[in-house]
């Protein structure tokens, strides 16, 4: 079974400073790994997703992921905070097997902007 | 269409009545995902579809629900008899295939109120 666990329900940076958000996974497979955004009122976009080719990967507005084996990491980050990225972020995992096709989600981050 | 859709995009409905949510998938996918997000709980899996068939449907919450899919395209969940912690968004979502590089996309979510 995959899981992932995102520490922090909250994070706030100021305008410019840089973003990390944790996410540390569990696989007994090697994992797939994705980080969604969600705006408010709207649906789920995908920033960014690791599938075993490089394991630094860069996203969408200017974000990035780093898949590190040996901390079980997927931790995303961002050098300048945006107003427009205060928004809510998840991480999710889904297994190398045929029949784990379905992602299985974090319990989110919401990052908060201030000036 | 260009992306996922769902409709309604939102429904009060009363204690006890019958609801149909409807999902039109990106043309020419095959799989479908249903996941429902609501406070304290997250992002659930609830089912998915690989063409016309539901290979897991484990994240059905009760017996109250259902879906299905016709003609490898649109699909319905429905929940019978409604109860207020069904309460929640419940989103649809997309893939070329079940293999697991190939990205989800999601649908804005029909938001249920169950009063």
């Amino acid at each position: 079974a995959q899981s992932v666990t995102q520490l922090g329900s909250h994070v706030s940076v100021s305008e410019g400073a840089l973003v990390l958000l944790r996410c540390n996974y569990s696989s007994s497979v090697p994992p797939y790994l994705f980080w969604y955004v969600q705006y408010p009122n709207q649906g789920l976009q995908l920033l960014l997703k690791y599938t075993s080719a490089a394991t630094l990967v860069k996203g969408i507005n200017g974000f990035e992921a780093e898949f590190k084996k040996s901390e079980t990491s997927f931790h995303l980050t961002k050098p300048s905070a945006h107003m427009s990225d205060a928004a809510e972020y998840f991480c999710a995992v889904r297994g190398d097997t045929g029949t784990a096709s379905k992602l299985t989600f974090g319990t989110g981050t919401r990052l908060q902007v201030t000036l | 269409g260009a992306g996922v859709s769902q409709s309604p995009s939102n429904k009060v409905t009363e204690k006890g009545k019958d609801v149909e949510l409807r999902c039109d998938p990106i043309s020419g996918h095959t799989a479908l995902y249903w996941y429902r997000q609501s406070l304290g709980q997250g992002l659930e899996f609830l089912i998915y579809f690989q063409g016309n068939s539901a290979p897991d449907k484990s994240g059905l919450p009760s017996d109250r629900f259902s879906a299905e899919r016709t003609g490898g395209s649109v699909s319905t969940l429905t929940i019978q008899r409604t109860q207020q912690e069904d309460s929640a968004v419940y989103l649809c979502a997309s893939s070329p295939g079940t293999g697991t590089r190939n990205t989800i996309y999601f649908g804005e979510g029909s938001w249920l109120t169950v009063v």
